[in-house]
C-alpha cells in the first residue's frame, strides 16, 4: 500500500519558538493532505486540509497563523506550529486520502 | 454536522472468540462512507474496513465484517477469531460522499480493545 512519512517523529522544542513537520507522500501524488492532532487517549481531530497549490482549508477554531500549512508539491505538505505553547503539546498525524496516513509526530513543548 | 458516537471506551476479547464494537452516526445525507481504523500503541491508523452507504451488502475483510443498518444509523464491527495483535483503538469514521476539501473525515471518540490469552 501507499507509504506516508512524517519528519520529525518527535520533537521537544522551547515555548515561543516554531516548528516544522513535514508529512511526505513517498509513492504516489496527492493533491489533498489532512493534518490532525489527537490529544492523549482522545480522538483525531482535524485541523485543516491541505490542498496542493492553493491555500488551506482550517476546521472551526482551528488558528491558521498560528498553524501554518504549505503544500508545495504534490509529495509534501508541511505544518508549522509558530510560537508554540505547552497546550500545543500532542500527537499530529497527517494522511494522504482517507486511507494513508502518516506514523504521525510528537509534539513537547516545554 | 455529522457526529459519530462509540458508546464503548473499553472492550474485552478473549483469543480466538469474537468481539462487536457499536458506531452509530448522525447525518441527513443519503450517500457517505463509513470506516473502521485500527490504532495499534504504535499510533499508525490503519484502515480496516470500509463500507459505502449505497451498497445493501455488508463490508467483508478476512476476519473482520460489519453490519450496517442505514435505517438505524448504526455501523458495528465484528472481529471473529480474535488475535493478540488485534489489540489495539477502534476508531470509527464517518465521510459523506463529496469530493475535494468537504470530504473530511469525521471520527468517534474510539474504542480500546483488549485481547486476553
Amino acid at each position: 500500500g501507499a507509504v506516508v512519512s512524517q519528519h520529525p517523529s518527535w520533537v521537544i522544542c522551547k515555548s515561543g519558538t516554531s516548528v516544522k513537520i513535514e508529512c511526505r507522500s513517498l509513492d504516489f501524488q496527492a493533491t489533498t493532505m489532512f493534518w490532525y492532532r489527537q490529544f492523549p487517549k482522545q480522538s483525531l481531530m482535524l485541523m485543516a486540509t491541505s490542498n496542493e497549490g492553493s491555500k488551506a482549508t482550517y476546521e472551526q477554531g482551528v488558528e491558521k497563523d498560528k498553524f501554518l500549512i504549505n503544500h508545495a508539491s504534490l509529495t509534501l505538505s508541511t505544518l508549522t506550529v509558530t510560537s508554540a505553547h505547552p497546550e500545543d503539546s500532542s500527537f499530529y498525524i497527517c494522511s494522504a486520502g482517507r486511507r494513508n496516513f502518516g506514523p504521525g509526530t510528537r509534539l513537547t513543548v516545554t | 454536522a455529522q457526529t459519530v458516537t462509540q458508546s464503548q471506551p473499553e472492550m474485552s476479547v478473549q483469543e480466538a472468540e469474537t468481539v462487536t464494537l457499536s458506531c452509530t452516526y448522525d447525518t441527513s445525507e443519503s450517500d457517505y462512507y463509513l470506516f473502521w481504523y485500527k490504532q495499534p500503541p504504535s499510533r499508525q491508523m490503519i484502515l480496516v474496513i470500509r463500507q459505502e452507504a449505497y451498497k445493501q451488502q455488508n463490508a467483508t475483510e478476512n476476519r473482520f465484517s460489519v453490519n450496517f443498518q442505514k435505517a438505524a444509523k448504526s455501523f458495528s464491527l465484528k472481529i471473529s477469531d480474535s488475535q493478540l495483535g488485534d489489540a489495539a483503538m477502534y476508531f470509527c469514521a464517518y465521510r459523506t460522499f463529496s469530493t475535494g476539501t468537504a470530504s473530511k473525515l469525521t471520527f468517534g471518540t474510539g474504542t480500546r480493545l483488549q485481547v486476553t490469552l
